[in-house]
């Protein structure tokens, strides 16, 4: 398969802080980029998306930041829930194909 | 509106067995992925189907097939199945590439 996710990397914050997700992709030519969230035992639903033609976006709660210089993108929430614990992919979507490609996915756990 | 919907939920076959799994897209969405996600190699992409053709697909053998049907509707197939066939089988719809692609519930297939 194409995708690595051998390591499952956990980030934990309080409830009301900001938690920052990061994730690193791998195609210079990917032009779109979406973050889902995944529940234990659902499928990943779709948060935000950014396109490469952009640098930041922003949502209810959530940012989104672009920096194709490194290949690097990060999701942001802001005063984090404990329903925002779920394991969290980032996905780009290789140009001129519509495969997209997922990140290993992070896991946030948020504590009272 | 009707999210991506999955059938069946759960799923328990024997090796050497074949297995469908059926995917109702979201009414208007066009585009269909499916996906395989397992603990050990994360989310992988199988392949993509528009207006019932076949249009990206994943680095996985022969035995896994799909099809489109007129009305959006999608099928894969496994056949001869092996233990590590395990997973969980998703399903995402959208409305062209460069959208957001939404995932349904997933199939658990379990093979014995």
């Amino acid at each position: 398969g194409e995708n690595v996710g051998l390591h499952l990397p956990t980030l934990s914050v309080q409830e009301g802080d900001n938690s920052i997700i990061n994730c690193a992709y791998s195609n210079s030519a990917s032009d779109y980029f979406i973050w889902y969230k995944q529940e234990s035992g659902k499928g990943p639903q779709f948060i935000i998306d950014i396109r490469s033609n952009m640098d930041k976006r922003q949502g209810q709660r959530v940012t989104v930041l672009l920096n194709k210089t490194v290949k690097h993108l990060s999701l942001q929430i802001a005063a984090t829930q404990p329903g925002d614990s779920a394991v969290y992919f980032c996905a780009e979507l290789l140009h001129n194909t519509d495969k997209l490609i997922f990140g290993t996915g992070t896991r946030l756990q948020v504590f009272p | 509106k009707a999210g991506v919907t999955q059938t069946p939920r759960y799923l328990i076959k024997t090796r050497g067995q074949q297995v469908t799994l059926s995917c109702s897209p979201i009414s208007g969405h066009r585009s269909v992925s499916w996906y395989q996600q397992t603990p050990g190699q994360g989310l992988q992409f199988l392949f993509e189907y528009f207006s019932e053709t076949q249009r990206n697909k994943g680095n996985f053998p022969g035995r896994f097939s799909g099809r489109q049907f007129s009305n959006s509707r999608s099928e894969m197939n496994v056949s001869t199945l092996e233990l590590g066939d395990s997973a969980l089988y998703l399903c995402a719809s959208s409305l062209a590439r460069d959208r957001e692609a939404f995932f349904g519930q997933g199939t658990r297939l379990t093979v014995v």
